[in-house]
């Protein structure tokens, strides 16, 4: 059983960028759900996607959207990059959207300049 | 809406020290309770978990309970080690439209002398 991937696992992007983030789901999950972690606070909620559609957003603006893929992969696309989006940015993935279990990726630090 | 609120820290302990971190929570219904652990430059990682009033979550030596009437699912572990030492975050599983989510509080820094 492969766990939950998530690359890059680093980047600096510059302000106004465009940024793609990618997460492969653990084998048999069809949700998954990213999380921006900024430095020193708890995960935030940022949408969760099951079998390939918006199943829930968090109160973060248009500018993040996402993707899921038929294999359950995801994207988290940032357009518009804003020295704020600094972060740890968490993918997690479950078995269904109604199970409460999730099991997170090591997360992709992004730094904006 | 859903708030967790976790004991300030950083903590620091001494190993087979005692471990109490302290966890309220605000929600609506009856949500899931999670304690997660995060190491050094990691991910979240599932440490235990309740899913019911009463109920006793464990794992490495950690437990915690599930307290409908204080709102509360404080972390103890009765022996730390170095091991031990990383941020811990409290969890609730709620509802945003048809999603279950998790809100977070703002973790807890351990560190454990040896």
């Amino acid at each position: 059983e492969t766990g939950v991937t998530q690359s890059p696992t680093h980047l600096i992007k510059t302000r106004g960028q465009q940024v793609t983030l990618r997460c492969s789901s653990q084998s048999g999950h069809n949700t998954v759900s990213w999380y921006q972690q900024a430095l020193g606070q708890g995960p935030q909620f940022i949408f969760q996607y099951y079998r390939e559609e918006e199943n829930g957003r968090g109160n973060f603006p248009p500018r993040f959207s996402g993707l899921q893929f038929p294999n359950y992969s995801s994207e988290l696309n940032v357009n518009a990059l804003e020295l704020d989006d600094s972060a740890l940015y968490l993918c997690a993935s479950s078995l269904d959207r109604s199970n409460t279990e999730a099991f997170f990726g090591q997360g992709t630090r992004l730094t904006v300049v | 809406g859903d708030s967790v609120t976790q004991m300030e820290g950083p903590v620091t302990l001494s190993e087979e020290a005692f471990l109490t971190i302290n966890c309220t929570y605000t929600a609506t219904g009856y949500p899931s309770l999670f304690w997660y652990v995060q190491y050094p430059g990691e991910g979240l990682q599932l440490l235990l978990k309740a899913t019911k009033a009463d109920d006793k979550g464990s794992n490495k030596g950690f437990e915690a309970t599930y307290r409908k009437e204080t709102t509360s699912f404080h972390l103890e572990k009765g022996s730390v080690q170095v091991s031990d030492s990383a941020v811990y975050f409290c969890a609730l599983s709620g509802v945003t439209g048809s999603a279950r989510q998790l809100t977070f509080g703002s973790g807890t820094q351990l560190t454990v002398l040896p």
